[in-house]
């Protein structure tokens, strides 16, 4: 089943500006992670957020998790063409050791 | 290994055929994920090695697709009469035990491309 949903599906913005994609998932979660996939590559772990943490911040990246909704964002700022890639979001399913991911938020920056 | 490596990187197959996926997941890491996306979609999970207990395999779509990993290493993912539907990347993955509920990163190798034709 269907653990995480991003919005939007797609996003294109231009160099320079900030990018939020969203995530909502179902059941209670002790962290919620996302991953990044350039086209045609595997994934890699941009930030995780556990979940007594409401902000967290890496480099242009900041990640909010609020557990009352069952939603999290991820903000870039100061968006590169380099950022141009498919972000995904992770959790744990029923707390346990499996991670489901949603479908992706595709990133497209244009310089 | 330093990283999680797969292979094969690509391979096409005709439909009817039987494949072996295999992957070869960080040292030391106990627990492995095997998932599959479609051209253009999101990571559908297929199955979880977490050390020596039995493999969550919940995400399997059929009795055609099978998976073991021998000696708590190298995994092998098994489609047995392809279908074209069966065409996607498959990924693997792998973290330290016990994975995503402890907040463990995974590591995912750079996938296997499978075509059916």
């Amino acid at each position: 089943s269907q653990q995480g949903e991003e919005d939007p599906q797609a996003l294109s913005i231009q160099e320079g500006e900030n990018a939020t994609m969203n995530c909502s998932y179902k059941t209670s979660i002790n962290n919620l992670q996302w991953y990044r996939q350039n086209s045609g590559r595997g994934l890699v772990h941009l930030i995780l957020i556990r979940s007594n943490e409401r902000e967290k911040h890496s480099g242009r990246l900041r990640v909010t998790l609020d557990t009352s909704k069952k939603s999290s964002s991820l903000l870039i700022t100061a968006s590169r063409a380099a950022d141009t890639a498919s972000y995904f979001c992770a959790t744990p399913y029923n707390q346990g050791g499996k991670l489901i991911f949603g479908q992706g938020t595709e990133l497209s920056v244009k310089p | 290994g330093a990283g999680v490596s797969q292979s094969p990187s690509n391979k096409v197959t005709e439909k009817g055929k039987d494949v072996e996926l295999r992957c070869d997941p960080i040292s030391g890491h106990t627990a492995l994920y095997w998932y599959r996306q479609s051209l253009g979609q999101g990571l559908e999970f297929l199955i979880y090695f977490q050390g020596n207990s039995a493999p969550d395999k919940s995400g399997l779509p059929s009795d055609r697709f099978s998976a073991e990993r021998t000696g708590g290493s190298v995994s092998t993912l098994t489609i047995q009469r392809t279908q074209q539907e069966d065409s996607a990347v498959y990924l693997c993955a792998s973290s330290s035990f016990p994975g995503g509920d402890s907040g463990n990163t995974i590591y995912f190798g750079e996938g296997s491309w499978l075509t059916v034709v």
